[in-house]
């Protein structure tokens, strides 16, 4: 199983950016995608996960309206989209599969990360 | 301010074995299930434990975990210089429909 996200990329604040995340190694639509941030130096951070079956989404309050997640389910990529960029979003974003395992549902397999520079 | 919380750091001595506690409440680690990550620097997270105790394929069973109440454990047998690393604790919080992480824990091996 691979995740292999798109390269680094450098925004001016106000700007959006827009991530890829292609998979490989397992059925797309079985499963759905994660998007986790981290800050320099800091923790991770959960954004939302979107399903790669149905469309269906949640996502942390604090990205509400400037997150956006969709699916290409024929060609296996995951998008995230984050509009008006400020500082504050300057860190290393990461794909991650929502995967099932006994029960219950993990970010398992995680992308390479892509890093954002908002300046 | 995360909902999981962890302490910023731990240290051992070779071979000793390591405790690293995450706390949560009864909507996330009370509720549902348990995971840790291992995050070497400039490297994604690795999942070490999920379902509270599991282990996935190809993870030693150095690692262990355990939940009680609104509470998880981390146990690292035998550590040693190639486990430094920071560790986060993760689970499902119902009332926010979002999944969070613990502020991470650094370990050092001395």
């Amino acid at each position: 199983i691979q995740l292999v996200q798109s390269g680094p990329e450098v925004r001016k604040p106000g700007a959006s950016v827009k991530i890829s995340c292609k998979v490989s190694g397992y059925t797309f639509t079985e499963s759905g995608i994660s998007w986790v941030r981290q800050a320099p130096g800091q923790g991770l951070e959960w954004m939302g996960w979107i399903s790669a079956y149905n469309g269906n989404k949640d996502f942390l309050q604090k990205f509400q309206g400037r997150l956006t997640l969709t699916t290409d389910t024929v060609a296996d990529i995951a998008y995230m989209e984050l509009r008006s960029l400020t500082s504050d979003d300057s860190a290393v974003y990461y794909c991650a599969r929502r995967g099932f395992h006994s029960g219950g549902y993990y970010p398992d397999y995680w992308g390479q990360g892509t890093l954002v520079t908002v300046s | 301010q995360s909902l999981l919380t962890q302490p910023p750091a731990v240290s051992a001595a070779p071979g000793q074995r390591v405790r690293i506690s995450c706390s949560g409440g009864s909507s996330n680690i009370g509720m549902n299930y348990v995971a840790w990550y291992q995050q070497f620097p400039g490297t994604p997270p690795k999942l070490i434990i999920y379902h509270n105790e599991q282990r996935p394929s190809g993870i030693s069973d150095q690692f262990s975990g355990s939940r009680s109440g609104s509470s998880a454990t981390l146990d690292i047998a035998g550590v040693q210089t190639g486990d430094e690393a920071t560790y986060y604790c993760g689970a499902w919080d119902s009332d926010l429909r979002a999944w969070v992480f613990g502020g991470g824990t650094i370990l050092s091996v001395l």
